[in-house]
C-alpha cells in the first residue's frame, strides 16, 4: 500500500513570497489533515477535511493560509504571504474516518524555510 | 481549548535502562494515541488507548491510560538504540469535528 505523498519535500523562499504545497493520501482515506511542525515541537493541526469539505480549520490563519481539496482526493496547502514565523515542516496526514480519531498516516512533510 | 502536557521534554538514558514519558490532558479525552518520529522522519503512529484504565503492550513498550482519561504514560524496558526519537502523545476529546491535539513529545537520546 502506498503511504502518503507530499511534495516538494524542501523549499526557501523569502518573505511575502507565495509558496504551495501538495498531498496526496492513502486510496480511500476519507479524512485528510494538515498540520505545522516547528522544531522541537508536536504536530499543530492547521486544517481536517473529510473528503472534499472542511471538518476544522479553527487553527488556520485564515489571512495568508488557504486550503483545498478538489474532488476528495489531492489536496494542496498555500501561504500567501509567507512570513519568517512559517518556518516550519508541514506534515499531510489521513485516515480511514474522523469519527474515533482513527490512526493517522503520516506523510513525509515538505520543509518551508522563509528567509 | 484543549491542551496536552508532555513530560520530560528531554531524557538521556544508557542503552538498557528503562524509560517513561508522562502526558496529560486539560480536558477528559475520548481516547489517546501515541506516536513516534525518528530524528528527520514523520510522526508513525504506535498505539490508541480508549478504554478507562487501559493498558497495552508492545513488545518492550506498555502504554496505560488514566482511569479519569486525562493522563497516559508510555514506559520502554530496556532501551535500545533502536528506541530513540521523540515520542507523542495525541489526545482527541471526541464530537466529530475535533482533531487531535499533539503534545509537545519527549525526546528520548540513548547514550551506548
Amino acid at each position: 500500500e502506498a503511504g502518503v505523498a507530499q511534495s516538494p519535500r524542501y523549499k526557501i523562499i523569502e518573505k511575502r513570497q507565495s509558496v504551495a504545497f501538495w498531498c496526496n493520501p492513502i486510496s480511500g482515506h476519507a479524512t485528510l489533515y494538515w498540520y505545522q511542525q516547528i522544531l522541537g515541537q508536536g504536530p499543530k493541526l492547521l486544517i481536517q477535511f473529510q473528503n472534499n469539505g472542511v471538518v476544522d480549520d479553527s487553527q488556520l490563519p485564515k489571512d495568508r493560509f488557504s486550503a483545498e481539496r478538489l474532488k476528495g482526493v489531492d489536496s494542496t496547502l498555500k501561504i500567501q504571504p509567507a512570513k519568517l514565523e512559517d518556518s516550519a515542516v508541514y506534515l499531510c496526514a489521513s485516515s480511514l474516518r474522523a469519527e474515533w480519531a482513527y490512526e493517522q498516516y503520516f506523510g513525509p512533510g515538505t520543509r518551508l524555510t522563509v528567509t | 481549548g484543549q491542551q496536552v502536557m508532555q513530560i520530560p521534554q528531554y531524557q538521556h538514558v544508557q542503552e538498557g535502562e528503562d524509560f517513561t514519558t508522562y502526558c496529560n490532558s486539560s480536558t477528559t479525552l475520548s481516547n489517546i494515541q501515541w506516536y513516534k518520529q525518528r530524528p528527520g522522519g514523520h510522526p508513525v503512529f504506535l498505539i490508541q488507548l480508549v478504554k478507562s484504565g487501559e493498558v497495552k503492550k508492545q513488545k518492550r513498550l506498555t502504554f496505560q491510560f488514566g482511569e479519569a482519561k486525562k493522563n497516559s504514560s508510555l514506559h520502554i524496558t530496556a532501551t535500545q538504540t533502536t528506541d530513540v526519537g521523540t515520542y507523542f502523545c495525541a489526545g482527541f476529546s471526541g464530537g466529530g469535528a475535533d482533531g487531535l491535539t499533539f503534545g509537545k513529545g519527549t525526546h528520548l537520546i540513548i547514550q551506548p
